[in-house]
This record gives structure tokens, C-alpha cells and sequence, in this order.
């Protein structure tokens, strides 16, 4: 069965620093690798998404994320952290031709606190 | 504008009632979705909708029931059969319910017990 791993709960970081969040899926073949932001008390917004071609995705709000294969890898990146991006951020991963049930699954979740 | 809407924000549910979620979106997307959040445990899908008049059970679907007689409207009814029904209830939409498809999120409702 298909599995997300988030590793990091909570993250801290100080404002302008760089940030990495971890995501390792657990899958059989090339999947659709998504990852979202949820504010506090708020919906989830996409941040960016990977199908195919470049392993290195660009999103949004400065956010990229680059694919590893044969780590099973999805790791979000920031290069300067604002403090507007204190939120709760989640990984997902879908696979082609799974429907429905299985459109998408979300990791447990990493709360980033960035400090002033 | 486009999106998708929730109602209420704070639901209040007394001992053995069943309550109703509302779910309402205007980007003519076919499919439908409800999830579950509770701290720690991220996103758990509840019911699944590929398209109107059609619903499916996703992965813990006891104590809730949901209905698709219109393609803008999803609603989730918690059931006194729901034991634990304290948390964050999100509703999302997709254009169709590939897995490539991008889910769309609305900004939930916090269901609380008295």
C-alpha cells in the first residue's frame, strides 16, 4: 500500500533562514508528488506539484521541491524563511491509475514555527 | 469567484444528534471529497464522490453518511454512530478524480461535542 513519511512534526526556524521539510513516499512506480500549506484554522492551498520531466519543481509564494527517485524523496525547500510562512505543510502522493480512494494520500503533517 | 465553501466554521453536536456539514462549490469539478483531520494524524478521507448521484466509501466511512443529488453540493451528515466525532472536517474538489488532478480545499468546519 502507498504510504507518505513526513519524519519532522515540528520544525523551528529564524526568520531568513533556509528550510528543508523531509517527504519520503513508499510506492511501486513513478507517482504524482503534491504538497500543500494549511494555515491555522484554514483550508489546504497547493504550494506545487510533480508529475513528470524536471525533477525540480518551482511553486509558489518562493517554494520548490525537488524529486529523488532513488531516495523515494520529496523534500520542500525555501532558500529565506518569512515569518508569514509559519503554517502546518503537508506532503501527498497519488500514482497513475489509482481513482478515487486513492487520488491522493497526505502525510501526517509538519508544523513550521519561525521565530523573529 | 471561484471556490469552494463550507458552513458552518463551529458546529456543535449534543449526545445520540446527527448534524449536517454543508459543502458547496462553484468550479463545476465532478469529483468530491470529505476528509477528517485530527492533530497529528494529517488527512483521512471520509466519502468520495466521482460524480453526481454517485458516492463511495473511503477509509473511515462508519458513522457517516453523505449524499450527491447536485454537482456544486457534498454534504456530510455525522451521525450519532460516530463515537468520536471531535475534529477538523475539510471538503475538497478536483476537475475529475484522476490522480493527476489538483484537489481544491475549502476552509472547513470544527465540529466540537458538548
Amino acid at each position: 500500500a502507498q504510504s507518505v513519511t513526513q519524519p519532522d512534526i515540528h520544525i523551528t526556524v529564524s526568520e531568513g533562514a533556509s528550510l528543508e521539510l523531509r517527504c519520503n513516499y513508499s510506492y511501486g512506480a513513478t507517482p504524482y508528488l503534491f504538497w500543500y500549506v494549511q494555515s491555522p484554522g484554514q483550508g489546504l492551498q497547493l504550494l506545487l506539484k510533480y508529475f513528470s520531466g524536471d525533477t525540480l519543481v518551482q511553486g509558489i509564494k518562493g517554494f520548490e521541491a525537488e524529486f529523488k527517485r532513488s531516495q523515494s524523496s520529496f523534500n520542500l525547500r525555501k532558500p529565506s524563511v518569512h515569518w508569514s510562512d509559519a503554517a502546518e505543510y503537508f506532503c501527498a502522493v497519488a500514482q497513475k491509475g489509482d481513482r478515487g480512494r486513492r487520488a491522493l494520500t497526505f502525510g501526517s503533517g509538519t508544523r513550521l514555527q519561525v521565530q523573529p | 469567484d471561484g471556490g469552494i465553501t463550507q458552513s458552518p466554521k463551529y458546529l456543535f453536536r449534543k449526545e445520540g444528534q446527527n448534524v449536517t456539514l454543508s459543502c458547496e462549490q462553484n468550479l463545476n469539478h465532478d469529483a468530491m471529497y470529505w476528509y477528517r483531520q485530527d492533530p497529528g494524524q494529517g488527512l483521512r478521507l471520509i466519502y468520495y464522490s466521482q460524480i453526481v448521484n454517485d458516492f463511495q466509501k473511503g477509509d473511515i466511512a462508519e458513522g457517516y453518511s453523505v449524499s450527491r443529488e447536485k454537482k456544486e453540493s457534498f454534504p456530510l451528515t455525522v451521525t450519532s454512530a460516530q463515537k468520536n466525532p471531535t475534529a477538523f472536517y475539510l471538503c475538497a474538489s478536483s476537475a475529475d478524480p484522476e490522480p493527476g488532478e489538483t484537489q481544491y480545499f475549502g476552509p472547513g468546519t470544527r465540529l466540537l461535542v458538548l
